[in-house]
């Protein structure tokens, strides 16, 4: 099946400070990708959908300049946290949708902790 | 809001099969019923997903009833990889900017 990877797995950071999430397509080109984010024994929330070549479309109650999301390529976005605070302090999960069947596939998940 | 309802939490003992199910009593003509799961601490697998009739692949079988108001997902043998969050969705196939609403979902937890 289709696989999607994110790096890195678990990161930490300090207050103030920015983060960059990749995730990645592997075998296949996805011109969208979705942003989720979970909080403990919470479900996933839907942050923005990544475009391909365009900017994202963020959900409400997102705030686009502290997410910042960049798909420059058919295999690659990015998801930027900017000015951390402990309360981004969450689980980022990225998925990316197949051209050929519009299935989502889900990356594994970043772990962010903002000390 | 998700259109779908599961029960929080079930119980199965392992090498026993677990119905888990799932109510979409407003799901549209168009809509699909899929299935994801959620180990601790890893991102969702996708399960299976059917419109009207029933379906089986390795992992599962979905089961929707006849006025496509419910479905079941049968995990024939659970075995103790199968604990993890289940996740009933309904959307609609076809496009790629179709969200996944996610639910609460339910926590099937595999006894040995």
């Amino acid at each position: 099946g289709a696989v999607v990877s994110q790096h890195p797995s678990r990161v930490i950071c300090k207050s103030g400070t920015s983060v960059k999430i990749e995730c990645r397509s592997l075998d296949f080109q996805a011109t969208t990708m979705f942003w989720y984010r979970q909080f403990p024994k919470k479900s996933l929330m839907l942050m923005a959908t990544s475009n391909e070549g365009s900017k994202a479309t963020y959900e409400q109650g997102v705030e686009k300049d502290k997410f910042l999301i960049n798909h420059a390529s058919l295999t690659l976005s990015t998801l930027t946290v900017t000015s951390a605070h402990p309360e981004d302090s969450s689980f980022y999960i990225c998925s990316a949708v197949a051209p050929s069947s519009y299935e989502q596939y889900f990356g594994p998940g970043t772990r962010l902790t903002v000390t | 809001d998700a259109k779908t309802t599961q029960p929080p939490s079930m119980d199965c003992a392992e090498g026993r099969a677990a119905n888990l199910p799932c109510n979409h009593s407003t799901i549209s003509g168009n809509e699909y019923v899929y299935w994801y799961r959620q180990i601790h601490s890893q991102g969702p697998q996708y399960i299976i997903h059917g419109l009207k009739n029933n379906e089986t692949n390795e992992m599962a079988s979905l089961i929707i009833t006849e006025d496509r108001k419910s479905s079941t997902l049968i995990l024939p043998h659970a075995t103790l990889r199968d604990t993890a969050v289940y996740y009933c969705i309904v959307r609609p196939l076809g496009g790629s900017n179709y969200k996944l609403t996610f639910g609460k979902g339910t926590l099937l937890t595999v006894n040995p």
